[in-house]
Order: structure tokens, then C-alpha cells, then sequence
């Protein structure tokens, strides 16, 4: 069965470098997700991509933050200054146009950053 | 705005014993309601999942999932749980709106199954 990939599984960063996290959406989804989950807390939506183009964002995707699919398969989370507070697991997601309402998730990133 | 409760972080169980995960949720539209299950070092999983239609619900895994609007509930079921349903079970609910479809997550169950 296809499945989503993430890499890395895990990420080590100082405070201030910039992160790229990648994701692999199975072949024929067309819109994709990141969501977040600081450790002990709620997974959080942060953004939904469609077309090439944002279709909705959480006030927690602020300027710091930026998707894009570089290559039209690779699906990419940037987070230009890290914060500690950026520290958590990120999770990819798609869906495919005929199932809407199913996204499929990666295993994850953990990022951590000191 | 709407927000998911899972009163229970963690439920621990003897193998072959029933459970439930309690799941409520609060929101001023209506909802599609889901399961997902996260299994160690996995993404998460669909279990289950509330569109419409018969209130009862049943998923992978011989999970089922009962849909009660009065209560604002959406709890899960087994009737008899084994070793490998060990993992964290996360409820999530989706606003029946065009211009969203953003997943809100509670705050996970971790489900620990003892032999």
C-alpha cells in the first residue's frame, strides 16, 4: 500500500538556523497538509496546500514559515529561524481529490531545536 | 471555533478485555468526526470515520465508534483488545464548511494493552 514519507525522522538544530522538512505524498494526491504536535500537547494544523498555493494557514504559520513543492513530487516545510518553541514532531498529509475526507499521514520529523 | 476533549491519556487494559476511548468534541457547525490510531515510530492511521448516515461506525481492527449528537460524543469501542492494539488513539473532528479542511485533534489516548 502507498504510503507518505517523511524525511528526516529526526532533526537536531541550533536556534536561529533554517529547517527543511521533506515529504514524499503518495503519487496521485493533490493536496497536502503539515501539522504539528509539541511534545505532550494537541496535534495542530499549521498548513493546507493545493495548486501550488496556500489554501489555509493557522496564525501559527507566520512569516517564519513557508511550503512549496520544489520538484513537483517532494512537498516541503521551511522554517527559516528556528525557535525553541519550534521544537516537535511535524506530520505530512495527503489526500486524493476522490477521498477528500481521508488524509493519509507520514510517520513524522522530530525536530528539536537547542 | 471548534475543540476535541479525550478525557483519558492513558487507558490501561488486560488482553481480551473491552474498552472504550471517550472522544467529545464542541463546535457551532456540524462536523465529520475520525479516529486515527498512531502506532510506535508510525504515522498516523485511519481507524474509523463519521460522515453521515447509520451513527455506528466501524473501522480497521474490529474497532467500531458510536456517533451521538445530543452528547457531542464520538467514543471508541472493542469489545475484546489484544497485545498489538497497544499504540496512542487520537480523535479529530473536521467543520462541514467549503473552505476548510484542516483536521482539529484532541489530545490522544495512549492505549497500553498488558497480557
Amino acid at each position: 500500500e502507498p504510503e507518505v514519507t517523511q524525511t528526516p525522522s529526526h532533526q537536531v538544530t541550533q536556534m536561529g538556523q533554517e529547517v527543511i522538512l521533506r515529504c514524499v505524498p503518495i503519487s496521485n494526491h493533490l493536496y497536502f497538509y503539515w501539522y504539528r504536535q509539541i511534545l505532550g500537547q494537541k496535534v495542530e494544523f499549521l498548513v493546507s496546500f493545493y495548486n501550488n498555493e496556500i489554501s489555509e494557514k493557522s496564525e501559527i504559520f507566520d512569516d517564519q514559515f513557508s511550503v512549496e513543492r520544489p520538484d513537483g513530487s517532494n512537498f516541503t516545510l521551511k522554517i527559516r529561524s528556528t525557535k525553541l518553541e519550534d521544537s516537535a514532531m511535524y506530520f505530512c498529509a495527503t489526500h486524493k481529490l476522490s477521498d477528500q475526507e481521508t488524509q493519509y499521514f507520514g510517520p513524522g520529523t522530530r525536530l528539536l531545536v537547542l | 471555533a471548534q475543540s476535541v476533549t479525550q478525557l483519558d491519556s492513558q487507558v490501561p487494559v488486560f488482553e481480551e478485555a473491552p474498552v472504550e476511548l471517550r472522544c467529545n468534541y464542541s463546535s457551532s457547525v456540524s462536523v465529520y468526526l475520525f479516529w486515527y490510531v498512531q502506532y510506535p515510530n508510525q504515522g498516523l492511521q485511519l481507524l474509523l470515520k463519521y460522515l453521515s448516515g447509520s451513527t455506528l461506525v466501524k473501522g480497521i481492527n474490529g474497532f467500531e465508534a458510536e456517533f451521538n449528537k445530543s452528547q457531542t460524543s464520538f467514543h471508541l469501542r472493542k469489545p475484546s483488545v489484544h497485545i498489538s492494539d497497544t499504540a496512542e488513539y487520537f480523535c479529530a473532528v473536521r467543520p462541514r464548511l467549503y473552505n476548510t479542511d484542516k483536521l482539529i485533534f484532541g489530545t490522544g489516548t495512549r492505549l497500553q494493552v498488558f497480557p
